[in-house]
């Protein structure tokens, strides 16, 4: 078993809707997770970094961690096309990734 | 966030030449740097996890004697192809630990495009 997993396929959303991208993971002890948007034929970028239980907001992206349920989640409000990516979630110290979340929001 | 640089962004030689990559973080130290790489539309695949100061450690199926690592100082990582096979092509991924009190974060580097003809 992979310590995070995102089991949800590609997502496809309209432009102005809410896109919700999941995680679960294995490990008890994290701490803290990190979310990267990889365009494709680019690298990862760091987007996201939650620390603690609960949400963090920035801009149209909230991070939702839930330690009791042992998910981290992403929403993306007014999707726009731009989003258009995959997205990884990771957690500090562990350098593999899983295959992410491929988002499409059409126009 | 921190910066991390790689170079060449781009690099296309013949089989059976040597390329070697680098992997500079611009703005921080970095104990740990990673080299992953990346087929289309697959996957980060972890190659080798470099520590500054001492050997890298490489994961399952990789070969160390192919894929040679350098960390030689707390910004500076390289790796070198040796003997690259057209096979060897590839998309080529640094990124750089940044430690803090309370957590770590790694960045990327905007990776290496390699083709080997």
């Amino acid at each position: 078993q992979k310590e995070v997993e995102q089991n949800s396929g590609p997502l496809s959303v309209p432009e102005g809707a809410i896109a919700s991208l999941n995680c679960t993971y294995s490990d008890r002890g994290s701490q803290s997770f990190f979310w990267y948007r990889q365009y494709s034929g680019k690298s990862p970028e760091l987007i996201m970094s939650i620390y603690s239980n609960g949400d963090k907001e920035d801009g149209r992206f909230t991070a939702q961690l839930n330690k009791a349920s042992q998910y981290v989640s992403l929403l993306i409000r007014d999707s726009q096309p731009s989003d258009s990516a995959t997205y990884l979630c990771a957690s500090p110290g562990k350098s593999t990734f899983g295959d992410g979340t491929t988002l499409t929001v059409k126009p | 966030g921190a910066v991390v640089s790689q170079h060449p962004s781009r690099v296309i030689c013949k089989s059976g030449t040597s390329v070697k990559i680098e992997c500079r973080s611009l703005d921080f130290q970095a104990t740990t740097m990673f080299w992953y790489r990346q087929f289309p539309k697959k996957s980060l695949m972890l190659m080798a996890t470099s520590n500054e100061g001492s050997k890298a450690t490489y994961e399952q199926g990789v070969e160390k004697d192919k894929f040679l690592i350098n960390h030689a100082s707390l910004t500076l990582s390289t790796l070198t192809v040796t003997s690259a096979h057209p096979e060897d092509s590839s998309f080529y991924i640094c990124s750089a630990t940044r430690t803090s009190v309370s957590y770590n974060e790694q960045f990327f580097g905007p990776g290496t495009r390699l083709t080997v003809l």
